[in-house]
């Protein structure tokens, strides 16, 4: 999920599928994570988060892995289903800034039924 | 509930013009987020409240950005005067202590 200047990065995938988008994340010292959904003409909306004592959490359909060796975190969806196209962005939340996020730029989620 | 309510959805001025947005957040939200959304710096946060006090205004750009939230129930982001480069999609989010951010729909604001 690395910016690219004025184009996102965008993963294209058949429905069914399942999607693995990918952030790098800038501070060792956050400790919080959230992957945002951002639909066309929308706000973003909230899908998942995960702290940093933990590697791994699941939702519905969702499952958010974080390797804070390599400062990496990944978003994958199960199954993926052209609802799910949108652009997704990950969060992070550093101790030192409590209440922020910080926002990654983004990735476009294409699903082709 | 509602959700963050923002208004205008949509709204086109001549620059040199003042622009107010406004935003409604979820009752019970004690943290209010103003962010802007552009194509090349992505989301940014202007300014955040906490119990209606301005905590950090760090991310507003320059001095013709300002915000005000008056009481629990309201804020406002105001330029003055516009400018094309502060075209962009302007989001309110709020949140209770421990929680995630909501966020408004936005208002995309265009300055011609």
């Amino acid at each position: 999920g690395e910016s690219v200047g004025l184009h996102l990065p965008t993963l294209s995938v058949q429905e069914g599928d399942n999607s693995i988008i990918n952030c790098a994340y800038s501070n060792s010292a956050s400790d919080y994570f959230i992957w945002y959904k951002q639909e066309s003409g929308k706000g973003p909306q909230f899908i998942i988060d995960i702290r940093s004592n933990m590697d791994k959490r699941q939702g519905q359909r969702v499952t958010v892995l974080l390797n804070k060796t390599v400062k990496h975190l990944s978003l994958q969806i199960a199954a993926t289903q052209p609802g799910d196209s949108a652009v997704y962005f990950c969060a992070e939340r550093a101790p030192a800034g409590y209440s922020t996020l910080t926002f990654g730029k983004g990735t476009m989620l294409l699903v082709s039924p | 509930d509602a959700g963050v309510i923002q208004s205008p959805r949509h709204e086109v001025t001549e620059m040199g013009q003042e622009v107010t947005l406004r935003c409604k957040p979820i009752s019970g939200h004690d943290y209010l987020f103003w962010y802007r959304q552009t194509m090349m710096r992505g989301l940014e946060l202007l300014i955040y409240f906490n119990n209606n006090v301005p905590i950090d205004d760090s991310g507003m750009p320059e001095d013709r950005f300002s915000a005000k939230m008056p009481n629990a129930s309201f804020s406002t982001l105001k330029i003055q005067p516009s400018e094309p480069r502060d075209s962009a999609v302007y989001f309110c989010a709020s949140r209770r202590q421990g929680t995630e951010a909501f966020f408004g729909q936005g208002t995309r604001l265009t300055v011609v």
